[in-house]
Protein backbone atom coordinates (compact mmCIF):
# COMPACT_ATOMS: atom_id res chain seq x y z
CA UNK A 1 0.00 0.00 0.00
CA UNK A 2 1.57 3.47 -0.47
CA UNK A 3 0.29 4.87 2.63
CA UNK A 4 -1.85 8.25 2.86
CA UNK A 5 -1.14 10.46 0.10
CA UNK A 6 -1.34 14.41 0.24
CA UNK A 7 -0.92 17.11 -2.45
CA UNK A 8 0.50 19.49 -2.96
CA UNK A 9 3.71 18.71 -1.15
CA UNK A 10 4.50 22.10 -0.94
CA UNK A 11 2.50 25.10 -1.79
CA UNK A 12 3.20 29.01 -1.51
CA UNK A 13 0.64 31.22 -2.21
CA UNK A 14 -0.24 35.22 -1.32
CA UNK A 15 -2.55 36.49 1.08
CA UNK A 16 -6.21 36.27 -0.39
CA UNK A 17 -5.88 33.78 -2.51
CA UNK A 18 -8.12 30.36 -1.97
CA UNK A 19 -6.13 26.83 -1.20
CA UNK A 20 -6.63 23.62 -1.62
CA UNK A 21 -5.36 21.01 -0.04
CA UNK A 22 -5.80 16.94 -0.66
CA UNK A 23 -5.59 14.03 0.62
CA UNK A 24 -6.17 10.03 -0.35
CA UNK A 25 -6.66 7.75 2.73
CA UNK A 26 -5.35 4.22 2.97
CA UNK A 27 -7.26 1.65 0.90
CA UNK A 28 -10.10 0.55 3.87
CA UNK A 29 -9.88 2.73 6.43
CA UNK A 30 -13.55 4.22 7.70
CA UNK A 31 -11.80 7.62 9.45
CA UNK A 32 -9.87 10.35 8.20
CA UNK A 33 -8.53 12.97 10.17
CA UNK A 34 -6.98 17.00 9.35
CA UNK A 35 -4.52 18.19 11.15
CA UNK A 36 -2.62 21.20 11.26
CA UNK A 37 1.26 22.04 12.63
CA UNK A 38 3.12 24.84 13.87
CA UNK A 39 6.00 25.58 15.88
CA UNK A 40 3.42 28.04 18.47
CA UNK A 41 0.36 25.53 18.74
CA UNK A 42 2.00 22.10 17.96
CA UNK A 43 0.08 19.56 16.11
CA UNK A 44 -4.05 19.92 16.60
CA UNK A 45 -6.67 18.24 14.84
CA UNK A 46 -8.86 19.88 12.33
CA UNK A 47 -11.42 17.92 11.58
CA UNK A 48 -12.21 14.24 10.98
CA UNK A 49 -14.81 11.73 9.49
CA UNK A 50 -15.86 8.35 9.80
CA UNK A 51 -17.76 6.78 6.45
CA UNK A 52 -17.07 10.06 5.03
CA UNK A 53 -19.31 11.98 7.28
CA UNK A 54 -17.91 14.76 9.56
CA UNK A 55 -18.09 13.97 13.38
CA UNK A 56 -16.08 16.62 14.93
CA UNK A 57 -15.27 20.14 13.29
CA UNK A 58 -14.76 21.90 16.65
CA UNK A 59 -11.32 22.34 15.91
CA UNK A 60 -12.20 24.13 12.22
CA UNK A 61 -10.33 27.91 13.26
CA UNK A 62 -13.11 29.85 11.59
CA UNK A 63 -15.45 29.61 8.33
CA UNK A 64 -12.42 30.31 6.24
CA UNK A 65 -11.33 26.53 6.61
CA UNK A 66 -14.01 23.85 5.02
CA UNK A 67 -13.65 20.02 4.51
CA UNK A 68 -15.44 17.84 2.38
CA UNK A 69 -15.01 14.29 1.98
CA UNK A 70 -17.27 13.80 -0.96
CA UNK A 71 -16.20 9.26 -0.81
CA UNK A 72 -13.77 6.78 0.77
CA UNK A 73 -10.83 7.37 -1.36
CA UNK A 74 -10.67 11.33 -1.44
CA UNK A 75 -10.58 14.42 1.31
CA UNK A 76 -9.56 18.47 0.09
CA UNK A 77 -9.45 21.08 3.15
CA UNK A 78 -10.12 24.24 1.80
CA UNK A 79 -8.85 27.66 2.89
CA UNK A 80 -10.65 30.87 1.12
CA UNK A 81 -9.47 33.37 1.65
CA UNK A 82 -5.69 32.42 2.72
CA UNK A 83 -3.95 34.46 5.45
CA UNK A 84 -0.14 34.17 6.90
CA UNK A 85 -1.13 33.06 9.72
CA UNK A 86 -2.69 29.95 8.21
CA UNK A 87 1.01 28.90 7.01
CA UNK A 88 2.40 25.32 8.54
CA UNK A 89 2.31 22.33 7.99
CA UNK A 90 -0.82 20.26 7.31
CA UNK A 91 -1.36 16.63 7.95
CA UNK A 92 -3.96 14.28 6.78
CA UNK A 93 -3.94 11.36 8.39
CA UNK A 94 -6.45 7.58 7.98
CA UNK A 95 -7.08 4.77 10.44
CA UNK A 96 -9.30 1.47 10.96
CA UNK A 97 -9.03 1.64 14.87
CA UNK A 98 -8.86 5.65 15.28
CA UNK A 99 -5.91 5.43 17.90
CA UNK A 100 -3.77 3.89 15.29
CA UNK A 101 -3.65 6.56 12.85
CA UNK A 102 -1.51 6.58 9.39
CA UNK A 103 0.26 10.09 9.02
CA UNK A 104 0.59 11.34 5.26
CA UNK A 105 3.98 13.33 4.33
CA UNK A 106 2.05 16.93 4.93
CA UNK A 107 1.64 19.78 2.46
CA UNK A 108 3.85 22.75 3.67
CA UNK A 109 1.81 25.79 3.18
CA UNK A 110 3.11 29.57 3.34
CA UNK A 111 1.07 32.38 2.76
CA UNK A 112 3.21 35.63 1.80
CA UNK B 1 6.95 41.75 18.18
CA UNK B 2 9.05 38.43 18.93
CA UNK B 3 6.54 35.40 18.38
CA UNK B 4 7.19 32.71 20.96
CA UNK B 5 7.25 29.05 19.87
CA UNK B 6 6.62 25.97 21.88
CA UNK B 7 9.71 24.86 23.88
CA UNK B 8 10.17 21.19 23.29
CA UNK B 9 11.92 19.73 26.08
CA UNK B 10 14.88 17.66 24.48
CA UNK B 11 16.41 14.15 25.92
CA UNK B 12 20.35 13.95 24.50
CA UNK B 13 21.18 10.50 25.21
CA UNK B 14 24.50 8.18 23.57
CA UNK B 15 23.81 5.76 21.45
CA UNK B 16 23.09 2.59 23.10
CA UNK B 17 22.07 3.60 26.28
CA UNK B 18 18.21 3.71 27.37
CA UNK B 19 15.76 6.11 26.88
CA UNK B 20 12.94 7.30 29.11
CA UNK B 21 10.61 10.16 27.57
CA UNK B 22 8.23 11.09 30.41
CA UNK B 23 4.39 12.74 29.61
CA UNK B 24 1.64 14.19 31.79
CA UNK B 25 -1.80 13.64 30.29
CA UNK B 26 -4.78 15.83 31.10
CA UNK B 27 -8.03 13.66 31.59
CA UNK B 28 -8.09 10.80 34.21
CA UNK B 29 -11.60 9.50 32.19
CA UNK B 30 -8.67 8.69 29.05
CA UNK B 31 -9.12 5.16 28.19
CA UNK B 32 -6.47 4.67 25.54
CA UNK B 33 -2.55 6.09 25.54
CA UNK B 34 -0.46 6.05 22.56
CA UNK B 35 3.12 6.90 21.66
CA UNK B 36 3.67 8.67 18.33
CA UNK B 37 7.09 9.48 17.05
CA UNK B 38 7.98 12.20 14.29
CA UNK B 39 11.11 12.27 12.10
CA UNK B 40 12.30 15.44 10.42
CA UNK B 41 10.16 16.27 7.64
CA UNK B 42 7.92 13.47 7.93
CA UNK B 43 4.44 12.74 9.66
CA UNK B 44 4.01 11.20 12.93
CA UNK B 45 3.98 7.45 13.34
CA UNK B 46 2.44 4.97 15.78
CA UNK B 47 5.11 2.94 17.76
CA UNK B 48 3.26 1.74 20.74
CA UNK B 49 -0.47 1.71 22.51
CA UNK B 50 -2.01 0.79 25.78
CA UNK B 51 -4.98 1.11 27.57
CA UNK B 52 -6.01 2.14 30.76
CA UNK B 53 -6.56 -0.64 32.85
CA UNK B 54 -2.39 -1.71 32.31
CA UNK B 55 0.54 -0.12 33.81
CA UNK B 56 3.13 -1.93 31.30
CA UNK B 57 3.28 -2.83 27.62
CA UNK B 58 6.28 -4.16 25.89
CA UNK B 59 7.30 -3.70 22.17
CA UNK B 60 9.87 -4.05 20.08
CA UNK B 61 12.73 -2.28 22.21
CA UNK B 62 9.80 -0.15 23.47
CA UNK B 63 8.12 -0.48 27.05
CA UNK B 64 4.96 1.96 27.53
CA UNK B 65 4.58 2.78 31.61
CA UNK B 66 1.24 4.06 32.62
CA UNK B 67 0.65 5.72 36.41
CA UNK B 68 -3.17 6.16 36.64
CA UNK B 69 -2.72 8.08 40.12
CA UNK B 70 -0.59 10.46 39.05
CA UNK B 71 -1.80 10.71 35.17
CA UNK B 72 1.71 9.92 33.70
CA UNK B 73 3.09 7.96 31.05
CA UNK B 74 6.08 6.68 30.05
CA UNK B 75 8.16 5.30 26.85
CA UNK B 76 11.07 3.25 27.60
CA UNK B 77 13.76 2.93 24.36
CA UNK B 78 16.59 0.20 25.19
CA UNK B 79 19.63 0.54 23.34
CA UNK B 80 18.87 3.85 21.87
CA UNK B 81 19.79 4.29 18.03
CA UNK B 82 20.77 7.06 15.89
CA UNK B 83 17.54 6.38 13.71
CA UNK B 84 15.59 6.95 17.39
CA UNK B 85 16.31 10.56 16.81
CA UNK B 86 12.96 12.11 16.47
CA UNK B 87 10.02 14.02 18.75
CA UNK B 88 8.28 11.64 20.43
CA UNK B 89 4.31 12.59 21.12
CA UNK B 90 1.87 11.42 23.84
CA UNK B 91 -1.77 11.47 22.94
CA UNK B 92 -4.64 9.93 24.82
CA UNK B 93 -7.95 9.29 24.07
CA UNK B 94 -11.47 8.55 25.89
CA UNK B 95 -12.60 5.39 23.77
CA UNK B 96 -11.64 3.41 20.94
CA UNK B 97 -13.24 5.33 18.47
CA UNK B 98 -12.60 9.46 19.56
CA UNK B 99 -10.29 11.44 18.64
CA UNK B 100 -6.90 11.60 19.98
CA UNK B 101 -5.49 14.59 22.00
CA UNK B 102 -1.41 15.39 21.38
CA UNK B 103 0.84 16.65 24.09
CA UNK B 104 3.33 19.03 22.32
CA UNK B 105 6.52 16.42 22.00
CA UNK B 106 9.97 15.55 23.31
CA UNK B 107 12.87 15.99 21.14
CA UNK B 108 15.07 12.62 21.36
CA UNK B 109 18.63 13.44 20.33
CA UNK B 110 21.56 10.71 20.28
CA UNK B 111 25.12 11.01 19.38
CA UNK B 112 28.03 8.67 18.68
Amino acid sequence: DAGVIQSPRHEVTEMGQEVTLRCKPISGHNSLFWYRQTMMRGLELLIYFNNNVPIDDSGMPEDRFSAKMPNASFSTLKIQPSEPRDSAVYFCASSERTYEQYFGPGTRLTVT
Amino acid sequence: GESVGLHLPTLSVQEGDNSIINCAYSNSASDYFIWYKQESGKGPQFIIDIRSNMDKRQGQRVTVLLNKTVKHLSLQIAATQPGDSAVYFCAETLSFNDKLIFGTGTRLQVFP
